[in-house]
């Protein structure tokens, strides 16, 4: 079983559409979690960090269950330019190093 | 802009030459890694460093050494390359324990 699980998707969605994408991890002493956005032949961008708590950017809402070990993010009335592929990063090492996702793809039509 | 660059960003080399890929920061940041990106498989630490001569072995470090002898430069070098070590590579840096950047990548294709 790999670390750190996304569903890779593709999710095709229509413009304004709700969209949800969960990364699961298996590593229970996690300490800090991740959304990182990719374009096509780009770096990752974060796009988030995950708090226990929860938390909202705009249109975006992050959210950790730490019981049943997973992350979510939420995107809501999709646009155009939110396609690319979205990776969970999460961090479990002393030197902060991170285990990604293989990523999810979006892709948002009009 | 985290201040990252990456050179080369692009290179073609041959089958057991010797390749060296570098990592620059500009603010002095403690911890960098690097990672490789390849379909299927997501991003791979490869090693990273958490300070000056401090570096330690990631997930898939098999032919591939580092040296890290000023905070600003982390050196990724695959000792003899080989086809399987084609793949796009990047470096990245901590900022804080909630922020960790990327640098644009470098695409090394080996023949």
């Amino acid at each position: 079983r790999k670390e750190v699980e996304q569903d890779p998707g593709p999710f095709n969605v229509p413009e304004g559409a709700t969209v949800a994408f969960n990364c699961t991890y298996s590593n229970s002493a996690s300490q800090s979690f991740f959304w990182y956005r990719q374009d096509c032949r780009k770096e990752p961008k974060l796009l988030m960090s995950v708090y226990s708590s929860g938390n909202e950017d705009g249109r975006f809402t992050a959210q950790l269950n730490r019981a049943s070990q997973y992350i979510s993010l939420l995107i809501r009335d999709s646009k155009l330019s939110d396609s690319a592929t979205y990776l969970c990063g999460i961090s479990s090492g002393s030197a902060r190093q991170l285990t990604f996702g293989s990523g999810t793809q979006l892709t948002v039509l009009p | 802009d985290a201040g990252i660059t990456q050179s080369p960003r692009h290179k073609v080399t041959e089958t057991g030459t010797p390749v060296t890929l570098r990592c620059h920061q500009t603010e002095n940041h403690r911890y960098m890694y690097w990672y490789r990106q390849d379909p299927g498989h997501g991003l791979r630490l490869i090693h990273y460093s958490y300070g000056v001569k401090d570096t330690d072995k990631g997930e898939v470090s098999d032919g591939y050494s580092v040296s890290r002898s000023k905070t600003e430069d982390f050196l990724l070098t695959l000792e003899s390359a080989t086809s399987s070590q084609t793949s796009v590579y990047f470096c990245a840096i901590s900022v804080t324990e909630e922020t960790q950047y990327f640098g644009p990548g470098t695409r090394l294709l080996v023949l």
